[in-house]
């Protein structure tokens, strides 16, 4: 199994919801994050996990809060958004270990998110 | 400031020649190097890597240059088949931002190819 499943696929939320995105792995992989998509835009990196401790937070906005429940789990929560947050929102894993393991990310099909 | 520029857009090819897509980047602690496959509607895909030790990786009909010197990177597709079409991302990280770059990737803006029949 070498996917990386994130639900829901589309999700469409006012300023005021309270919503999650889910992310699922069952590579063994110990490191996971999210990305963060514009239109015409390269992924940009929001957060990382590391044997399920958070290791990288790019300076995100606390209207997203990240959770690890395990080394299989990844959960993106989302509170009082902007309708500029509106991106496609990518999960990926990693082996974990050695830098160049790390490097070989495997993505999710993404949450695409729109913030009415 | 972007770091990692892919400037074609877009790359129109005829099944069987060669897709040649281009990445330059500015970072000169960069030490490591991607190429992704995006299709529409699924997450990118892992292609071919390669460390800055090296000049070249060649994988079935995949091939990728780097060029320390000027700061530029190449993905070669030789033959080219229609099933290549799709957005391609250059990527990049520094392994020794913080001791490990964990997953880091700088990405470039990305190449639609496509690849006529």
């Amino acid at each position: 199994d070498t996917e990386v499943t994130q639900t829901p696929k589309h999700l469409v939320m006012g300023m005021t919801n309270k919503k999650s995105l889910k992310c699922e792995q069952h590579m063994g992989h110990r490191a996971m994050y999210w990305y963060k998509q514009k239109a015409k835009k390269p992924p940009e990196l929001m957060f990382v996990y590391s044997y399920e401790k958070l290791s990288i937070n790019e300076s995100v906005p606390s209207r997203f809060s990240p959770e690890c429940p395990n080394s299989s789990l990844l959960n993106l929560h989302l509170h009082a958004l902007q309708p500029e947050d509106s991106a496609l929102y990518l999960c990926a894993s990693s082996q974990g270990g050695s830098a160049r393991d790390n490097e070989k990310l495997f993505f999710g099909s993404g949450t695409q998110l729109s913030v009415l | 400031d972007q770091q990692v520029k892919q400037n074609s857009p877009s790359l129109s090819v005829q099944e069987g020649r060669i897709s040649i897509l281009n990445c330059d980047y500015t970072n000169s602690m960069f030490d490591y190097f991607l190429w992704y496959k995006k299709y529409p509607a699924e997450g990118p895909t892992f292609l071919i890597s390669i460390s800055s030790i090296k000049d070249k990786n060649e994988d079935g009909r995949f091939t990728v240059f780097l060029n320390k010197s000027a700061k530029h990177l190449s993905l070669h597709i030789v033959p080219s088949q229609p099933g290549d079409s799709a957005v391609y991302f250059c990527a990049a990280s520094d392994s020794n931002a913080g001791g490990t770059s964990y997953g880091k990737l700088t990405f470039g803006q990305g190449t639609i190819l496509t690849v006529h029949p």
